[in-house]
């Protein structure tokens, strides 16, 4: 069954870089498309960037200067790496899948809690 | 950035109706989605283009609307639905409610 899940770490320091990777089973990175989103504690969904099937990457311009996203097709994976972190930034981050070249998300990972401390 | 405003929170009983609005700043068609989210959990797509049913979800789920003004309908609401239900829009780049959390009296 399509499943996606994240793992990264929990505590990043002030103004260091953020790396998620995010691993998919049951479907192909070349098929679907591979969305981050994030939710800081009590808010809402706030979209970060995307990875489509055809390996092109597209940005919410509040990030733009500072996030990366690429993927590993062999091993099924999508990373996030995300720098400069500031305590703002503390959010549980989500892998989110979409199809065709839509922004509709059909299956979401469980997400991971990073804490960006000083 | 088109802004989805939502009303934060409403209470009902198990059994009535309920409607949960989302009015966009701009318009955006029908590209109107809705999720839920139970406490620590992930989101759920529960209709996507204004009013369609995603696979799975049950029939008491339906949704409308185009332009700027749509709406989550829960006809009738059960025990289980008590949630945060989030709008988000795809004509533009991607935005999400604030989110309206359900709870049943």
């Amino acid at each position: 069954q399509v499943q996606l899940k994240e793992t990264g770490p929990d505590l990043v320091q002030l103004t260091q870089t953020l790396s998620i990777t995010c691993t998919v089973s049951g479907f192909s990175l070349t098929t679907y498309n591979v969305h981050w989103v994030r939710q800081p504690p009590g808010k809402g969904l706030e979209w970060m960037g995307a990875m489509w099937n055809g390996g092109g990457t597209d940005y919410n311009s509040a990030f733009k200067s500072r996030l990366s996203i690429s993927r590993d097709t062999s091993k099924s994976q999508v990373f996030l790496k995300m720098n400069s972190l500031q305590t703002d930034d503390t959010a549980k981050y989500f892998c989110a899948r979409s199809y065709y070249s839509s922004y509709i998300y059909d299956y979401w990972g469980q997400g991971v809690m990073v804490t960006v401390s000083s | 950035d088109t802004v989805l405003t939502q009303s934060p929170a409403l209470a009902v009983s198990p059994g009535e109706r309920v409607t949960i609005s989302c009015r966009a700043s701009e318009s955006v068609s029908t590209g109107m989605h809705w999720y839920q989210q139970k406490p620590g959990q992930q989101p759920k797509l529960l209709i996507y283009g204004a009013s369609n049913l995603e696979s799975g979800v049950p029939a008491r789920f339906s949704g409308s609307g185009s332009g700027t003004d749509f709406t989550l309908t829960i006809d009738p609401v059960e025990a289980d639905d008590t949630a945060t239900y989030f709008c988000q829009q795809s004509w533009n780049d991607p935005t999400f409610g604030a989110g309206t959390k359900l709870e049943l009296k």
